[in-house]
């Protein structure tokens, strides 16, 4: 299977705690994308690569969210002093380069912040 | 903020019937998407209609674009159980680099 993966698929941490959770893209895909989902609610957008270089950011992303590409492969998102409103689904997406092309989901990492 | 409206946030029917999804939207959009979500996993890529397009068929699902009510719909024909899931109607920002999301339609099929 060549489609996106994500790890861990599951975090439990406590409050306070640092979290990381890492995104491999399809192999062809230079852009790379990620998302928070919470319970009974569609995805919101974080920030994406275009190979490397993070290019957008949301206002959601506060100053706790740190995110990484080296050498535009795998991505790394980093969680700072967890809080429990962290609490959520986190996605990631991999697409073509281009305006029409679609994104692959990985199957999400949650994270349960207690 | 999300700038999709799906319209119902819930719907259930029985198994052979069509079932049937809006979507609404607040600014002019590049392409809009629908994708699938089953009870906590990733989203499946369902159908991708571009702004100039206004129908698309792919197998049982038919995709609709007004893009002068700024709404879509999502048509699943001869719906099975295995199609219970959330629905997401999902818009990019013009740039091709950042999807905005519906709430969702969770869909129920039942046998």
């Amino acid at each position: 299977d060549t489609g996106v993966s994500q790890d861990p698929r599951h975090k439990i941490t406590k409050r306070g705690q640092n979290v990381t959770f890492r995104c491999d893209p399809i192999s062809e895909h230079n852009r790379l994308y990620w998302y928070r989902q919470t319970l009974g609610q569609g995805p919101e957008f974080l920030t994406y690569f275009q190979n490397e270089a993070q290019l957008e950011k949301s206002r959601l992303l506060s100053d706790r969210f740190s995110a990484e590409r080296p050498k535009g492969s795998f991505s790394t998102l980093e969680i700072q002093r967890t809080e429990q409103g962290d609490s959520a689904m986190y996605l990631c997406a991999s697409s073509l380069d281009g305006p029409v092309y679609e994104q692959y989901f990985g199957p999400g990492t949650r994270l349960t912040v207690t | 903020s999300q700038q999709g409206e799906e319209d119902p946030q819930a719907l259930s029917i029985q198994e052979g019937e069509n079932a049937t999804m809006n979507c609404s939207y607040k600014t002019s959009i590049n392409n809009l998407q629908w994708y699938r979500q089953n009870s906590g996993r990733g989203l499946v890529h369902l159908i991708l209609i571009r702004s100039n397009e206004r129908e698309k068929h792919s197998g049982r699902l038919r995709v609709t674009l007004d893009t002068s009510k700024k709404s879509s719909s999502l048509l699943i024909t001869a719906s099975r159980a295995a199609d219970t899931a959330s629905y997401f109607c999902a818009t990019d920002n013009n740039a091709g680099n950042m999807l905005t999301f519906g709430g969702g339609t969770r869909l129920m099929v039942k046998p």
